[in-house]
Formats: C-alpha cells, sequence, structure tokens
C-alpha cells in the first residue's frame, strides 16, 4: 500500500531534550516536507527536500533541522524543543515530475507535547 | 511571499444544504491550487485540484474553478452529507514546486 508513516505519533517529552520524529515514503517519491499545524494557523511548512542531500527552510524553519540521506526518509530533528514546538507534525512527499502539479500525500501526524 | 486566504470557520450546515467555502490566493507566477480534506484523527488527503486558469476540479459531488481574474478557487458542493463534516483546506503549490501555502483551514459539521 502506497504510504507515508510517520513515528512516534504520540510523544511527550520535556524542554531541551533533543528528539527525532521519522518519515518514511514507499511512492519513490523525490519530494518530501514537513508541516506543522496549529489552531487558528493551517498548515505551516517547516523544511522541504526536492531530492536526495537538497533541503530548504519553508516558513518556519527555527529551531528544526531536517537531513535527506537517503530517498524515502525524511526525519524532522528537533535539538533542543521548547512548549512553542508543542503542535500537530505531518510529513508529506509528492513526484517531482511536472512538480508543481502534483498533489502531495500526507502521513497521519505526530501530535507533539513538550513541557 | 504567497498567501491563502480562507473563509472563516465554522461552518455548520443541515443535510443536503449546499455548501460554500471562498478561497482567494495571492501568488507570483502561475501556482496549482488545490482543496484538502482533513477528517478527525487522520492525515490531509487531496479532494481535488487546478493546474491552470478556468480549469475545474471535481471529485466526490465538490467542486471549484480556478479563477485568475479574481485569485479565487472557492469549492461547492451542491448537496452536503454527515460523512463531509472534516476540515478542508485550501492550498497553492508554487512555480518551482518547493514551497507549499495553504489557508487556515474550515471545520465544516453537516447535521442530520
Amino acid at each position: 500500500e502506497a504510504q507515508v508513516t510517520q513515528n512516534p505519533r504520540y510523544l511527550i517529552t520535556v524542554t531541551g531534550k533533543k528528539l527525532t520524529v521519522t518519515c518514511s515514503q514507499n511512492m519513490n517519491h523525490e519530494y518530501m516536507s514537513w508541516y506543522r499545524q496549529d489552531p487558528g494557523l493551517g498548515l505551516r511548512q517547516i523544511y522541504y527536500s526536492m531530492n536526495v542531500e537538497v533541503t530548504d527552510k519553508g516558513d518556519v524553519p527555527e529551531g528544526y533541522k531536517v537531513s535527506r540521506k537517503e530517498k524515502r526518509n525524511f526525519p524532522l530533528i528537533l535539538e533542543s524543543p521548547s512548549p512553542n514546538q508543542t503542535s500537530l507534525y505531518f510529513c508529506a512527499s509528492s513526484l517531482m515530475v511536472l512538480a508543481g502539479y502534483n498533489e502531495q500525500f500526507f502521513g497521519p501526524g505526530t501530535r507533539l507535547t513538550v513541557l | 511571499g504567497d498567501s491563502v486566504t480562507q473563509m472563516e470557520g465554522p461552518v455548520t450546515l443541515s443535510e443536503e444544504a449546499f455548501l460554500t467555502i471562498n478561497c482567494t490566493y495571492t501568488a507570483t507566477g502561475y501556482p496549482s491550487l488545490f482543496w484538502y480534506v482533513q477528517y478527525p484523527g487522520e492525515g490531509l488527503q487531496l479532494l481535488l485540484k487546478a493546474t491552470k486558469a478556468d480549469d475545474k476540479g471535481s471529485n466526490k459531488g465538490f467542486e471549484a474553478t480556478y479563477r485568475k481574474e479574481t485569485t479565487s478557487f472557492h469549492l461547492e458542493k451542491g448537496s452536503v452529507q454527515v460523512s463531509d463534516s472534516a476540515v478542508y483546506f485550501c492550498a497553492l503549490r508554487s512555480t518551482n514546486a518547493g514551497k507549499s501555502t495553504f489557508g487556515d483551514g474550515t471545520t465544516l459539521t453537516v447535521k442530520p
């Protein structure tokens, strides 16, 4: 089944404790992206990657890191989480051929709480 | 930069009522436009899309037309069902395909 998977689905942590949220897709998509969803703010793009070893900032990259060492994986790293990073996070992927026309496929989300 | 403005919610309708959710955008170039739907506890999934001016996207009874002259992409459905209750997001994808911009989302509740 074609899908985007994220782990963990739920995470409660404390301020300053480094964490990684994994994202993997099995559709051979070149493009991957991370978003956060907050009430009243919709989805905001954190980082995206057009291909392996190519990443770029979205609208809200502060406090986050990403890496793209393999095509299928795109982990989101919070080196020192803070309470304002409490949010619902989504990973997404899409094809790059005629990329602007293509819809993104989303993972199920990771709900992160930073105390 | 690019932006998407959606009609504020929440929207509550009775079953079989007509639905319109307004969406307007600001973008450079010629973006593609999308409507995504998010059911409770799930990720977003594509509802419909349009890639050029005057294109009409349609799916599951929902429709939206890409209007370049009014920079709009309003979502419509003639007769909503309880199962249409969800959050709807309007989005655009820039011509360089890297950045995507989403609206704030509109929560629709349909009552029997």
